[in-house]
């Protein structure tokens, strides 16, 4: 079954704070891994992707495929970091349908 | 370019009723995904259309039905409307023929069934 785990409905770090959300995935074969990020009032948007092994707002995550995980991390939590975050994956070689966890509320405190 | 825009944003109906959903994609875009998130949820595939068909399906109902149109723009239907219905319905586009391409999603339609 195909299926993608968000353990943490809610974490909550003070401003300046290592954040990690976790983020476990079932899935046979090679898959596609995507983080996804919705701002208070905003439409969802993509964050991140595994292929582009880029940072982004001082985000990444790497893809442990021995553990079927794909953890976001930032080193220090700003306050424009609140948001929900989504982790997605996708088969590889479908263009098609994402599967999304629950998401994980982050909230930041000054 | 205004992205990816769904109509109407709110909708109220009540049980039994029927409902269409719109969505018109990214500039650019040939390809419409529709996502039901129910609160507190994670987004659900129902379906993607490409060139006017129905490409791949999740685990819907076929109360839940769809078109794409020429120009790429898409709906979505649900007959004969349940409680449990009562969602966010998201839309996302994206470029076919790119297996790394990234859907781009709508604000999202807030479907109410009392």
């Amino acid at each position: 079954a195909q299926r993608v785990t968000q353990p943490e409905k809610l974490l909550s770090v003070f401003k300046g704070a290592p954040v990690e959300l976790k983020c476990n995935y079932s899935y046979s074969g090679s898959p596609e891994l995507f983080w996804y990020v919705q701002y208070s009032r905003q439409r969802l948007q993509l964050l991140l992707r595994h292929i582009s092994r880029e940072s982004i707002k001082g985000f990444t995550a790497d893809l442990n495929k021995g553990e079927t995980s794909f953890h976001l991390k930032k080193p220090f939590a700003q306050e424009e970091d609140s948001a929900m975050y989504y982790c997605a994956l996708r088969g590889s070689g479908n263009t098609g349908k994402l599967i999304f966890g629950q998401g994980t509320t982050l909230q930041v405190k000054p | 370019d205004a992205g990816v825009t769904q109509s109407p944003t709110h909708l109220i109906k009540t049980r039994g009723q029927q409902v269409t959903l719109r969505c018109s994609p990214k500039s650019g875009h040939d390809t419409v995904s529709w996502y039901q998130q129910a609160l507190g949820q994670g987004p659900q595939f129902i379906f993607q259309y490409y060139e006017e068909e129905e490409r791949q399906r999740g685990n819907f109902p076929d109360r839940f039905s769809g078109h794409q149109f020429p120009n790429y723009s898409s709906e979505l239907n649900v007959n004969a409307l349940l409680l449990g219905d009562s969602a966010l319905y998201l839309c996302a586009s994206s470029l076919d023929g790119y297996l790394n391409t990234e859907a781009f999603f709508g604000q999202g339609t807030r479907l109410t069934v009392v």
